[in-house]
Protein backbone atom coordinates (compact mmCIF):
# COMPACT_ATOMS: atom_id res chain seq x y z
CA UNK A 1 0.00 0.00 0.00
CA UNK A 2 1.42 3.66 0.13
CA UNK A 3 3.42 5.08 2.55
CA UNK A 4 5.88 7.43 3.78
CA UNK A 5 8.97 7.26 4.87
CA UNK A 6 10.77 9.65 6.84
CA UNK A 7 14.46 10.79 7.92
CA UNK A 8 15.88 10.70 10.28
CA UNK A 9 14.72 9.20 13.25
CA UNK A 10 16.36 11.88 15.55
CA UNK A 11 18.45 15.32 14.94
CA UNK A 12 20.36 17.12 17.21
CA UNK A 13 21.54 20.54 16.33
CA UNK A 14 22.94 23.62 18.11
CA UNK A 15 20.57 26.75 18.40
CA UNK A 16 20.64 28.54 15.56
CA UNK A 17 21.71 26.25 13.31
CA UNK A 18 19.67 24.86 10.22
CA UNK A 19 17.61 21.65 10.48
CA UNK A 20 16.63 19.62 7.55
CA UNK A 21 13.92 16.77 7.46
CA UNK A 22 13.44 14.50 4.24
CA UNK A 23 10.22 12.66 3.44
CA UNK A 24 9.34 10.05 0.50
CA UNK A 25 6.42 9.12 -0.58
CA UNK A 26 5.03 6.32 -2.66
CA UNK A 27 1.49 7.32 -4.05
CA UNK A 28 1.76 9.46 -7.36
CA UNK A 29 -1.17 10.50 -6.93
CA UNK A 30 -0.54 12.33 -3.87
CA UNK A 31 -0.77 16.28 -3.86
CA UNK A 32 -1.45 17.56 -0.87
CA UNK A 33 1.96 17.35 1.93
CA UNK A 34 1.51 18.73 5.32
CA UNK A 35 4.05 19.05 8.17
CA UNK A 36 2.84 18.65 11.68
CA UNK A 37 4.88 19.59 14.89
CA UNK A 38 4.26 17.52 18.15
CA UNK A 39 6.09 18.76 21.88
CA UNK A 40 5.89 16.58 24.44
CA UNK A 41 2.34 15.27 25.69
CA UNK A 42 0.74 17.54 23.28
CA UNK A 43 -1.15 17.10 20.38
CA UNK A 44 0.47 17.21 16.63
CA UNK A 45 -0.38 20.96 15.10
CA UNK A 46 -0.20 21.64 11.35
CA UNK A 47 3.15 23.97 10.91
CA UNK A 48 2.91 24.13 7.34
CA UNK A 49 2.02 22.60 4.39
CA UNK A 50 2.38 22.44 0.23
CA UNK A 51 0.29 21.85 -3.03
CA UNK A 52 2.03 20.07 -6.09
CA UNK A 53 1.66 22.92 -7.79
CA UNK A 54 4.34 24.26 -6.09
CA UNK A 55 7.93 23.87 -5.19
CA UNK A 56 8.57 25.76 -2.80
CA UNK A 57 6.89 27.50 0.52
CA UNK A 58 8.44 29.61 3.21
CA UNK A 59 6.54 30.86 6.25
CA UNK A 60 9.16 32.94 8.19
CA UNK A 61 11.90 30.37 9.52
CA UNK A 62 10.35 27.38 8.45
CA UNK A 63 10.26 26.30 4.42
CA UNK A 64 9.21 22.96 2.70
CA UNK A 65 10.36 22.01 -1.30
CA UNK A 66 8.74 18.99 -3.12
CA UNK A 67 10.33 17.69 -5.53
CA UNK A 68 6.87 15.58 -7.40
CA UNK A 69 9.15 13.86 -9.74
CA UNK A 70 11.43 12.32 -7.56
CA UNK A 71 8.27 12.10 -4.94
CA UNK A 72 10.24 13.48 -1.81
CA UNK A 73 9.57 16.77 0.07
CA UNK A 74 11.39 18.29 2.98
CA UNK A 75 10.93 20.70 5.85
CA UNK A 76 13.92 22.70 6.31
CA UNK A 77 14.03 24.93 9.92
CA UNK A 78 16.61 27.69 10.30
CA UNK A 79 18.14 30.06 12.94
CA UNK A 80 16.78 26.79 15.38
CA UNK A 81 15.79 27.90 18.73
CA UNK A 82 15.30 25.76 22.05
CA UNK A 83 11.61 26.06 21.49
CA UNK A 84 11.77 23.67 18.16
CA UNK A 85 12.90 21.13 19.86
CA UNK A 86 9.61 18.41 19.38
CA UNK A 87 8.71 15.61 17.22
CA UNK A 88 8.20 16.55 13.70
CA UNK A 89 5.58 14.56 11.12
CA UNK A 90 5.65 14.42 7.67
CA UNK A 91 2.41 13.61 5.51
CA UNK A 92 0.73 12.87 2.10
CA UNK A 93 -2.80 12.32 1.21
CA UNK A 94 -4.33 9.08 -1.04
CA UNK A 95 -7.31 8.90 -2.41
CA UNK A 96 -7.35 12.50 -2.63
CA UNK A 97 -11.53 11.71 -2.61
CA UNK A 98 -11.23 11.42 1.43
CA UNK A 99 -8.73 14.08 2.53
CA UNK A 100 -7.23 10.60 4.15
CA UNK A 101 -3.01 11.20 5.44
CA UNK A 102 -0.24 9.32 5.43
CA UNK A 103 2.47 9.92 8.26
CA UNK A 104 5.54 9.30 8.34
CA UNK A 105 7.19 7.64 11.22
CA UNK A 106 8.54 11.02 12.53
CA UNK A 107 11.66 12.96 13.34
CA UNK A 108 12.64 13.95 17.26
CA UNK A 109 14.15 16.80 17.11
CA UNK A 110 16.84 18.37 19.74
CA UNK A 111 17.83 21.94 19.64
CA UNK A 112 20.59 22.07 21.80
CA UNK A 113 21.28 25.78 23.56
CA UNK B 1 -6.88 23.99 22.66
CA UNK B 2 -9.48 24.53 20.02
CA UNK B 3 -12.40 22.54 19.75
CA UNK B 4 -12.11 19.19 19.81
CA UNK B 5 -12.49 17.18 23.08
CA UNK B 6 -11.44 13.45 23.77
CA UNK B 7 -12.11 12.00 27.05
CA UNK B 8 -10.55 10.96 29.17
CA UNK B 9 -7.06 11.53 28.95
CA UNK B 10 -5.37 8.57 30.48
CA UNK B 11 -7.82 5.10 30.46
CA UNK B 12 -6.96 1.49 31.73
CA UNK B 13 -8.76 -1.31 31.37
CA UNK B 14 -8.06 -4.87 31.60
CA UNK B 15 -7.51 -7.56 29.05
CA UNK B 16 -10.81 -9.13 27.50
CA UNK B 17 -12.87 -5.58 27.99
CA UNK B 18 -14.20 -3.60 25.16
CA UNK B 19 -13.39 0.30 25.48
CA UNK B 20 -15.02 2.96 24.44
CA UNK B 21 -12.80 6.30 23.70
CA UNK B 22 -14.69 9.52 23.25
CA UNK B 23 -14.17 12.55 20.95
CA UNK B 24 -16.54 15.77 20.46
CA UNK B 25 -15.93 18.65 17.91
CA UNK B 26 -17.77 21.48 17.90
CA UNK B 27 -15.95 23.01 14.50
CA UNK B 28 -18.62 22.06 12.18
CA UNK B 29 -16.18 19.80 10.47
CA UNK B 30 -17.92 17.22 8.20
CA UNK B 31 -14.66 14.84 8.37
CA UNK B 32 -13.51 13.00 11.80
CA UNK B 33 -10.46 10.86 12.04
CA UNK B 34 -8.90 8.48 14.22
CA UNK B 35 -4.92 7.92 15.01
CA UNK B 36 -3.11 5.86 16.96
CA UNK B 37 0.21 6.84 17.78
CA UNK B 38 3.14 4.88 18.65
CA UNK B 39 6.60 5.21 19.58
CA UNK B 40 8.68 5.34 16.01
CA UNK B 41 6.10 4.47 13.88
CA UNK B 42 4.35 7.68 13.12
CA UNK B 43 0.42 7.86 13.23
CA UNK B 44 -1.35 5.14 12.04
CA UNK B 45 -5.15 5.96 10.81
CA UNK B 46 -8.04 3.45 12.57
CA UNK B 47 -11.07 5.04 10.62
CA UNK B 48 -12.46 8.03 9.23
CA UNK B 49 -15.78 9.60 8.31
CA UNK B 50 -16.69 12.08 5.97
CA UNK B 51 -20.07 12.74 6.82
CA UNK B 52 -22.81 11.83 9.13
CA UNK B 53 -23.79 8.27 9.38
CA UNK B 54 -20.66 6.73 6.95
CA UNK B 55 -17.01 5.70 7.85
CA UNK B 56 -14.27 3.81 6.18
CA UNK B 57 -11.51 1.95 7.41
CA UNK B 58 -8.33 3.08 7.32
CA UNK B 59 -4.83 1.05 7.58
CA UNK B 60 -5.63 -0.89 10.87
CA UNK B 61 -9.07 -1.10 11.43
CA UNK B 62 -9.16 -4.84 12.95
CA UNK B 63 -10.56 -4.85 16.75
CA UNK B 64 -11.67 -1.27 16.40
CA UNK B 65 -15.57 -0.23 15.65
CA UNK B 66 -17.22 3.37 15.22
CA UNK B 67 -20.00 5.23 14.66
CA UNK B 68 -21.06 8.43 13.50
CA UNK B 69 -24.55 9.19 14.52
CA UNK B 70 -24.10 13.02 14.86
CA UNK B 71 -21.96 15.31 13.14
CA UNK B 72 -19.81 16.40 16.75
CA UNK B 73 -19.06 12.91 17.42
CA UNK B 74 -16.91 10.02 16.88
CA UNK B 75 -16.17 7.05 19.33
CA UNK B 76 -13.99 4.81 19.15
CA UNK B 77 -14.25 1.47 20.58
CA UNK B 78 -11.44 -0.95 21.12
CA UNK B 79 -12.48 -4.14 21.29
CA UNK B 80 -11.11 -7.58 23.16
CA UNK B 81 -10.41 -8.67 19.76
CA UNK B 82 -7.45 -6.08 18.81
CA UNK B 83 -4.19 -7.58 20.06
CA UNK B 84 -2.34 -4.68 21.28
CA UNK B 85 -4.51 -2.17 22.67
CA UNK B 86 -2.19 0.19 24.50
CA UNK B 87 -1.15 2.81 22.87
CA UNK B 88 -1.71 6.78 22.61
CA UNK B 89 -5.25 7.53 20.62
CA UNK B 90 -5.96 10.48 18.71
CA UNK B 91 -8.95 12.34 17.03
CA UNK B 92 -9.01 14.69 14.31
CA UNK B 93 -11.22 16.71 12.65
CA UNK B 94 -11.15 18.72 9.37
CA UNK B 95 -13.13 21.04 7.40
CA UNK B 96 -14.12 18.70 4.84
CA UNK B 97 -12.80 15.08 3.71
CA UNK B 98 -11.47 16.38 0.23
CA UNK B 99 -8.11 17.41 -0.95
CA UNK B 100 -6.07 19.78 1.18
CA UNK B 101 -7.99 20.14 4.41
CA UNK B 102 -6.04 20.33 7.24
CA UNK B 103 -6.39 18.38 10.60
CA UNK B 104 -6.91 19.62 13.70
CA UNK B 105 -5.96 17.19 16.12
CA UNK B 106 -7.34 16.53 19.94
CA UNK B 107 -5.38 16.19 22.71
CA UNK B 108 -5.58 12.44 22.61
CA UNK B 109 -6.33 9.10 24.93
CA UNK B 110 -3.75 7.35 26.46
CA UNK B 111 -5.21 3.60 26.58
CA UNK B 112 -3.10 0.69 29.15
CA UNK B 113 -4.59 -2.35 28.71
CA UNK B 114 -3.42 -4.99 31.18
Amino acid sequence: GENVEQHPSTLSVQEGDSAVIKCTYSDSASNYFPWYKQELGKRPQLIIDIRSNVGEKKDQRIAVTLNKTAKHFSLHITETQPEDSAVYFCAANTNSNTGKLIFGQGTTLQVKP
Amino acid sequence: DGGITQSPKYLFRKEGQNVTLSCEQNLNHDAMYWYRQDPGQGLRLIYYSQIVNDFQKGDIAEGYSVSREKKESFPLTVTSAQKNPTAFYLCASSPTGSLGSPLHFGNGTRLTVT
